[in-house]
Formats: C-alpha cells, sequence, structure tokens
C-alpha cells in the first residue's frame, strides 16, 4: 500500500464547476499537507499548504485537512480553462524534510 | 531571479552510455533532491542532500549516483543507463522546511530522458 494515494483522474469538467481534488494517507505522523500545481512540461509549484488539520483559503482555492480520517482535499470553485493542470498532494512529518508525494491527478476545464 | 535550472531538456541515449543531468539552484538553499515522475507513480525520490558533501538515498536509488561538491549544483550521473530509466527527471531545492513555513521545494523545468 502506497504511503499516500491519490486519484489520477483525469478529471474533465466545464468552466466554472467546483472541482473536489482528494488524497488519503496511512502515516499518522504527517503534519505538513501541501497541493502542487504542475502544468504541462513544467515542474511543479506550491499552491497551498496547510499545517495539521483544519482549512484555509486563497482566492478560489480551499485547501481541507482531515487528519482523523487520514484524508485531504482541495477545491477549486469558479473554475477556469487556466486551472488545467495536474495537482500532486505532498505530505511530511514534523521535522523531516522529505515530502511525500501522491500519484497526481491530471484535471482539465473545459471552456 | 529565483530559479533551478536544469540541463539538458531532453536527451536521447543509448543504453549503457553514461550521462550527466546538471542541476543548479540561485537561492542558496541548503536541500537538494532528485525526482523521477512515471505515469501512475507519481514523483519519487531519487537521492537528496542536506549539505555540501552530504547525500543519501532516497526512495529509488539504485542505478544513479550523485555529488554535492558545491552548495550551487546536485548532478544526478547515470554511470549505465538502462531502458527503464527512462522518465521525467526533477531536480528541486528548499530552505530547512521549518515548522511554521518554508514548505516550498522548487522545482526545475524536468529532464525528458529516453534510452534506447
Amino acid at each position: 500500500q502506497k504511503e499516500v494515494e491519490q486519484d489520477p483522474g483525469p478529471l474533465s469538467v466545464p468552466e466554472g464547476a467546483i472541482v473536489s481534488l482528494n488524497c488519503t494517507y496511512s502515516n499518522s505522523a504527517f503534519q505538513y499537507f501541501m497541493w502542487y500545481r504542475q502544468y504541462s512540461r513544467k515542474g511543479p509549484e506550491l499552491l497551498m499548504y496547510t499545517y495539521s488539520s483544519g482549512n484555509k483559503e486563497d482566492g478560489r482555492f480551499t485547501a481541507q485537512v482531515d487528519k482523523s480520517s487520514k484524508y485531504i482535499s482541495l477545491f477549486i470553485r469558479d473554475s477556469q480553462p487556466s486551472d488545467s493542470a495536474t495537482y500532486l498532494c505532498a505530505m511530511r512529518t514534523q521535522g523531516a524534510q522529505k515530502l511525500v508525494f501522491g500519484q497526481g491527478t491530471r484535471l482539465t476545464i473545459n471552456p | 531571479e529565483a530559479q533551478v535550472t536544469q540541463n539538458p531538456r531532453y536527451l536521447i541515449t543509448v543504453t549503457g552510455k553514461k550521462l550527466t543531468v546538471t542541476c543548479s539552484q540561485n537561492m542558496n538553499h541548503e536541500y537538494m533532491s532528485w525526482y523521477r515522475q512515471d505515469p501512475g507513480l507519481g514523483l519519487r525520490q531519487i537521492y537528496y542532500s542536506m549539505n555540501v558533501e552530504v547525500t543519501d538515498k532516497g526512495d529509488v536509488p539504485e542505478g544513479y549516483k550523485v555529488s554535492r561538491k558545491e552548495k550551487r549544483n546536485f548532478p544526478l550521473i547515470l554511470e549505465s543507463p538502462s531502458p527503464n530509466q527512462t522518465s521525467l527527471y526533477f531536480c528541486a531545492s528548499s530552505g530547512e522546511l521549518g515548522d511554521r513555513g518554508n514548505n516550498e521545494q522548487y522545482f526545475g523545468p524536468g529532464t525528458r530522458l529516453t534510452v534506447t
């Protein structure tokens, strides 16, 4: 079993839809949770970061962490074609430098 | 501009022919890492370095070597490439990942390697 599981998709939705991307994990020691966005032919870029449980909002993006269920989510409101990319969840334990990544979900927003 | 650069961006080679992929960062970061990205498997860490002359294996180190003689550079060496090393490779760097902030790893643009 992988430490971090993420549905690879692909996921295709119409412009304006609410998108939900999810990851589950098995290591209860994970404390730091991140979402990276990767455009085609580019390296991943940090989109959002959350420490421990709770929600964090940044514009159209909301990250949620439910440590009791070992489940994290990224919501995109009013999705735009420019949001089309692969989204990778990543997480790490306290004091660790190493990030553990999910497989990535390929998302397409159709105009 | 803060960035991680990799060269070459694309490389086609033959089995057994030694190659080096260079990686350089201009942010004075201590931590550098190499990943490979394969469909359905996500990003897997090959090797990492906590600082100059300090390197260690990641999850998939077989067939790869690294060195860290200068803080800014972290080359990836394939002594005898094989077709199963065909992949997309990323170099990344970060400062010390603190408890409250700076969780960002900066990634290079990637190197697509094909071994025939």
